[in-house]
């Protein structure tokens, strides 16, 4: 079965800190990978897509096919980074498995 | 992202009623999506349409109806079959190769 696991409900970290949100996946097959962000009162947002390999409001992630990982890296927090993030798996764009989801929080 | 609305932004529901979640997108997208979002589950996939009079179930399907008869609307029917269907529901459309966009969601609160 499709599966997607963020291991961490909640993330605090203090602005300026390095920030990792983890992702790891278990797909039969190779799976697009992708990171979605829902800030406060906003929508849904595609962030980072693992084929596109960009780097989007200075965050990353790489894709570990050995580790089944996709975690998403910041070197630097900012405040305004505070947010729901979601990992997504799916062999087409739309039809995905979310992972729970990890309330980051950006402390000043 | 501005292309897909979906209304009401907040619906009540008595229970043993069928409500009709509409969703509508002018981003000329062939497939759309509908999700349920709980807190701590995530999203999960009810059900989806790759084109025009086709639509396919998710893994959550159970108690949900949808339709395809327009390429912009996907409207969702929550039956009274569903046990728990207050929730958080989200529409998302995407091209067959790209990626999803999403709607800004309806509350569903059952009384």
């Amino acid at each position: 079965a499709q599966r997607v696991t963020q291991p961490e409900k909640l993330l605090s970290v203090f602005k300026g800190a390095p920030v990792e949100l983890k992702c790891n996946y278990s797909y039969s097959g190779s799976p697009e990978l992708f990171w979605y962000v829902q800030y406060s009162r906003q929508r849904l947002q595609l962030l980072l897509r693992h084929i596109s390999r960009e780097s989007i409001k200075g965050f990353t992630a790489d894709l570990n096919k050995g580790e089944t990982s996709f975690h998403l890296k910041k070197p630097f927090a900012q405040e305004e980074d505070s947010a729901m993030y979601y990992c997504a798996g799916g062999t087409s764009y739309g039809k995905l498995t979310f992972g729970q989801g990890t309330i980051l929080t950006v402390h000043p | 992202d501005g292309g897909i609305t979906q209304s009401p932004k907040y619906l009540f529901r008595k229970e043993g009623q069928n409500v009709t979640l509409s969703c509508e997108q002018n981003l000329n997208h062939d497939a759309m999506y509908w999700y349920r979002q709980d807190p701590g589950q995530g999203l999960r996939l009810i059900y989806y349409s790759q084109i025009v009079n086709d639509f396919q179930k998710g893994d959550i399907a159970e108690g949900y109806s949808v339709s395809r008869e327009k390429k912009e609307s996907f409207p969702l029917t929550v039956t009274s079959a569903q046990k728990n269907p207050t929730a958080f529901y989200l529409c998302a459309s995407s091209m067959v190769q790209g990626p999803a966009f999403f709607g800004p969601g309806t509350r569903l609160t059952v009384l």
